[in-house]
């Protein structure tokens, strides 16, 4: 089935030790999606890519960092996490912003 | 300025009974809106979506109503069920084609 992969499902990181979160794709979206959720609140854009284009959102923090190297794979870099970091990660794709959202099933992400 | 909010933080229904989840917006512009749900543990899952040129559209088990004249959102779950139990949230996008998701209800199912 074509869908949206996350790994790993769950990630320990140290304070300040840098650490990446994957996403892949079978579905073949132009768009790929990096969201932050924290307990109890909706999804947060962090940034986006339509095809090669990034777009930033204005209040994402310096410290996230995002690539995406083809069309199937994104990646989500936290250079120097810190405890307001924790939270669940989750990668999403859409065929263009015109359409709806499949999200993957999210990077739960602890900072110790 | 752009705000997607709900009513209710917590929903509790009985099983077989039918659920109304209510949402509403600000931005009279917006033109496309959308209906998750996610269960503990798990991704948003698309449910239903709606654009602003219709007021009714139906899915399986699952209706979502838009009321542009007062911004009110509602979906309305038929014969609610164990597994329908999770956070729904409503979300409306905005005129830079992002979504703005609402708080999200927690929807209870009573046994």
């Amino acid at each position: 089935d074509a869908m949206v992969i996350q790994n790993p499902r769950y990630q320990v990181t140290q304070f300040g030790k840098p650490v990446t979160l994957s996403c892949s794709q079978t579905l073949n979206h132009n768009v790929m999606y990096w969201y932050q959720q924290k307990s109890s609140q909706a999804p947060k854009l962090l940034f986006h890519y339509y095809d090669k284009d990034f777009n930033n959102e204005a209040d994402t923090p310096d410290n996230f960092q995002s690539r995406r190297p083809n069309t199937s794979f994104c990646f989500l870099d936290i250079r120097s996490p810190g405890l307001g970091d924790a939270a669940m990660y989750l990668c999403a794709t859409s065929p263009g912003t015109f359409y709806e959202q499949y999200f993957g099933p999210g990077t739960r992400l602890t900072v110790t | 300025g752009e705000n997607v909010g709900l009513h209710l933080p917590t929903l509790s229904v009985q099983e077989g009974d039918n659920s109304i989840i209510n949402c509403a917006y600000s931005n009279s512009a917006s033109d496309y809106f959308i209906w998750y749900k996610q269960e503990s543990g798990k991704g948003p899952q698309f449910i239903i979506d709606i654009r602003s040129n219709m007021d009714k559209r139906q899915g399986q088990r699952v209706t979502v109503l838009l009321n542009k004249t007062v911004k009110h959102l509602s979906l309305q779950i038929a014969a609610t069920q164990p597994g329908d139990s999770a956070v729904y949230f409503c979300a409306e996008r905005a005129s830079n084609y992002q979504l703005i998701w609402g708080a999200g209800t927690k929807l209870i199912i009573k046994p």
